[in-house]
C-alpha cells in the first residue's frame, strides 16, 4: 500500500536558520513521483517541486533543496536561511501514476518561522 | 491565464440541504479530481475523472458525487450534507503527464 508520512507534525525555528521538513514514503512500483506542495496562511496549494523516481540527483533552488534517497524512501526538503514568509504548512505527496492526477499526501508540517 | 476556478469559496449551511461547488478548468485538461482536507490528515481524494463521462471512487467517496458532462468542468455535489463534511475541499486538473493545478479551495461548514 502506498503511504507518505511527514512525522514533524510542527517546527518552530528563529529567522535565519536552516531548517529539514522530513518525508518518508512506501510504495511497491518501481516508477513513481514525488511532490511537495506548500500552503501558506491564505490556504492556497502552491507546487514546489515534483522528482521522479529514476532521478535521484538533489534539487537546489534558491533556498530550497531536496534530497531524494531511494535507500530510505526519503524525499527531505531543507529551507536554508528560512524567512518569515516561509512559513506555512509544507505537504509531501506521492504518485504512483504517470499521469499524477491520484496523490497520496503526508499529514504536513507546520512550519513557523519567527522573526 | 491558467487557472482552475472553485465556486462558493466560503458556504455555510445546515445539514441536509443540497449543495453544489463547482470547479472549471481553462487548461483542456483530461484529469480532474476533487481532495478534501482536514487537521492532521493531509488531502485525501475524493473522486476523479479521466475524461468526460469517466469518473471513478478515491479514497473518501461517501456522501458525494461528481458529474462530469463537459471536460472543463467538474462539480461536486453533497446530496445531504452532514456536519463530518466540514473541511476545506480542493479542485484540482492535469494533463497526461503535468503536475496537478489546484483551485484556491473552499470553506465548508455544515452545522
Amino acid at each position: 500500500a502506498q503511504k507518505v508520512t511527514q512525522a514533524q507534525t510542527e517546527i518552530s525555528v528563529v529567522e535565519k536558520e536552516d531548517v529539514t521538513l522530513d518525508c518518508v514514503y512506501e510504495t511497491r512500483d518501481t516508477t513513481y513521483y514525488l511532490f511537495w506542495y506548500k500552503q501558506p496562511p491564505s490556504g492556497e496549494l502552491v507546487f514546489l517541486i515534483r522528482r521522479n523516481s529514476f532521478d535521484e540527483q538533489n534539487e537546489i533552488s534558491g533556498r530550497y533543496s531536496w534530497n531524494f534517497q531511494k535507500s530510505t524512501s526519503s524525499f527531505n526538503f531543507t529551507i536554508t536561511a528560512s524567512q518569515v514568509v516561509d512559513s506555512a504548512v509544507y505537504f509531501c505527496a506521492l504518485s504512483e501514476s504517470w499521469s499524477n492526477y491520484q496523490l497520496i499526501w503526508g499529514a504536513g508540517t507546520k512550519l513557523i518561522i519567527k522573526p | 491565464e491558467a487557472q482552475v476556478t472553485q465556486n462558493p469559496r466560503y458556504l455555510i449551511t445546515v445539514t441536509g440541504k443540497k449543495l453544489t461547488v463547482t470547479c472549471s478548468q481553462n487548461m483542456n485538461h483530461e484529469y480532474m479530481s476533487w481532495y478534501r482536507q482536514d487537521p492532521g490528515l493531509g488531502l485525501r481524494q475524493i473522486y476523479y475523472s479521466m475524461n468526460v463521462e469517466v469518473t471513478d471512487k478515491g479514497d473518501v467517496p461517501e456522501g458525494y458525487k461528481v458529474s462530469r458532462k463537459e471536460k472543463r468542468n467538474f462539480p461536486l455535489i453533497l446530496e445531504s450534507p452532514s456536519p463530518n463534511q466540514t473541511s476545506l475541499y480542493f479542485c484540482a486538473s492535469s494533463g497526461r503527464t503535468d503536475t496537478q493545478y489546484f483551485g484556491p479551495g473552499t470553506r465548508l461548514t455544515v452545522l
